[in-house]
């Protein structure tokens, strides 16, 4: 079945330490998105890439870091810089950012801090 | 800018009744609107949208979603609830008018817990 697979589930970071999230899709889309989930909040977007080696930043870019080396993979650092890293993170894929199309969300990777 | 709210952070219902969530929106051009559900420790799955057309948009699991441009509404509605309807209910918004590197984003809303009691 094709989706999106984000790895690991749960996630711990010391202080000081820089922690990557991984995502994989398997869709053939085009546009990836990380968000970030506080209770209460809503989704703020972090950073997103409509095309392979080009991303860009969202609205709480600060202190998180992004590569798009393959198609397939979207994965997203949080540095030590990000002083609340502490949140549930959801990345997102669709067809082509400029198409009308629903966005498909993996299921998630929680960080906590230690 | 383009925003989204939900005004309500509980919505609480009986089994068999109706529901709505509801949803108001901002945008400088036409509205792109969508409604995801979310079930605990899962990502958001995708319900309906509306595009252009019918004002009356049907989607999954039999909800459904009126557009009102008058009032900047897009509520979510469902004739008859269930117990398994119980989760975290977002809308999103996308500007039909929005260029450069706001092109095609997604602002959501806060997101409503809908409780649906036996």
């Amino acid at each position: 079945d094709g989706g999106i697979t984000q790895s690991p589930k749960y996630l711990f970071r010391k202080e000081g330490q820089n922690v990557t999230l991984s995502c994989e899709q398997n869709l053939n889309h085009d546009a990836m998105y990380w968000y970030r989930q506080d209770p209460g909040q809503g989704l703020r977007l972090i950073y997103y890439s409509q095309i392979v080696n080009d991303f860009q930043k969202g609205d709480i870019a600060e202190g998180y870091s992004v590569s798009r080396e393959k198609k397939e993979s979207f994965p997203l650092t949080v540095t030590s810089a990000q002083k609340n890293p502490t949140a549930f993170y959801l990345c997102a894929s669709s067809i082509r950012q400029r198409d009308i199309q629903p966005q498909h969300f993996g299921d998630g990777t929680r960080l906590s801090i230690l | 800018a383009q925003s989204v709210a939900q005004p309500e952070d509980q919505v609480n219902v009986a089994e068999g009744n109706p529901l709505t969530v509801k949803c108001t929106y901002s945008v400088s051009g036409n509205p792109y609107l969508f409604w995801y559900v979310q079930y605990p420790n899962r990502g958001l799955q995708f319900l309906l949208k509306y595009i252009t057309g019918d004002n009356l948009v049907k989607g999954s699991y039999g909800f459904e979603a009126e557009f009102n441009k008058s009032q900047t509404s897009f509520h979510l509605k469902k004739p008859s609830a269930l117990v398994s309807d119980s989760a975290l209910y977002f809308c999103a918004v996308r500007d039909s008018n929005a260029g450069g590197t706001s092109y095609g984003k997604l602002t959501f809303g806060q997101g409503t817990i809908l409780t649906v009691h036996p």
